[in-house]
């Protein structure tokens, strides 16, 4: 069964400097979620997308921003980097069948390392 | 606002020992009560899920919980646990109304199976 696709899997940035985080989520889903994984420490959320309009915020700097599109993927993107946001970044999906299910669906992470 | 406590931050066990892993928490409104897992280096799968009826559920790889509503806990349990149980364990609330759909993580468990 296809799976949430994040890419790249790994980036290393240098500080002030500007990423972009692509998330593909399962097909027919039209809910993506952003996490943020610091290390050693719990998910937190970021912010979500549903039907191509955010539809919560959570902790996101106001240096991140993030979109979904007409294909459903997200894209977030990371500017004036800093040291402390070198993490683990998870996306997330729901809906199509599942939605009744309540289940969000995690890809494997893009890990962000910024020097 | 919701908060998940999981108050043990390393479990370890030893390999066909029975395990549980606690989770309280705390929120001011009706919630869903999720556990995942996450394998080094990879993304979160979930173990199991309450959404509501039976308090006791089954989940993957023989794990399950129990929702008890008055001491607001979801412990996680196994029987007997292997060496490829090794892994983070987190515990996360999902508000159960419309609105806020995103979870809420404890600081999650790494629970250390030992031959």
């Amino acid at each position: 069964a296809a799976g949430v696709i994040q890419s790249p899997r790994h980036l290393i940035k240098e500080k002030r400097e500007t990423a972009t985080l692509k998330c593909y989520p399962i097909p027919r889903h039209d809910t993506v979620y952003w996490y943020q994984q610091g290390p050693g420490q719990d998910p937190q959320f970021l912010i979500s997308f549903y039907e191509k309009m955010q539809s919560d915020k959570g902790s996101i700097p106001d240096r991140f921003s993030a979109q979904q599109f007409s294909d459903y993927h997200s894209e977030l993107n990371m500017s004036s980097l800093e040291l402390g946001d070198s993490a683990l970044y998870f996306c997330a999906s729901r809906g199509g069948g599942t939605r009744r299910f309540d289940e969000q669906f995690f890809g494997p992470g893009t890990r962000l390392t910024v020097l | 606002a919701q908060s998940v406590t999981q108050l043990d931050s390393q479990v370890p066990v030893f390999e066909e020992a029975p395990v549980e892993l606690r989770c309280n928490y705390s929120s001011s409104v009706s919630v869903y009560l999720f556990w995942y897992v996450q394998y080094p280096n990879q993304g979160l799968q979930l173990l199991l899920k309450y959404l509501s009826g039976s308090t006791l559920v089954k989940g993957i790889n023989g794990f399950e919980a129990e929702f008890n509503k008055s001491q607001t806990s979801f412990h996680l349990r196994k029987p007997s646990v292997h060496i490829s149980d090794t892994a983070e364990y987190f515990c996360a609330v999902r508000n159960r109304d419309t609105g806020r759909r995103a979870l809420t993580f404890g600081s999650g468990t790494r629970l250390q199976v030992q031959p």
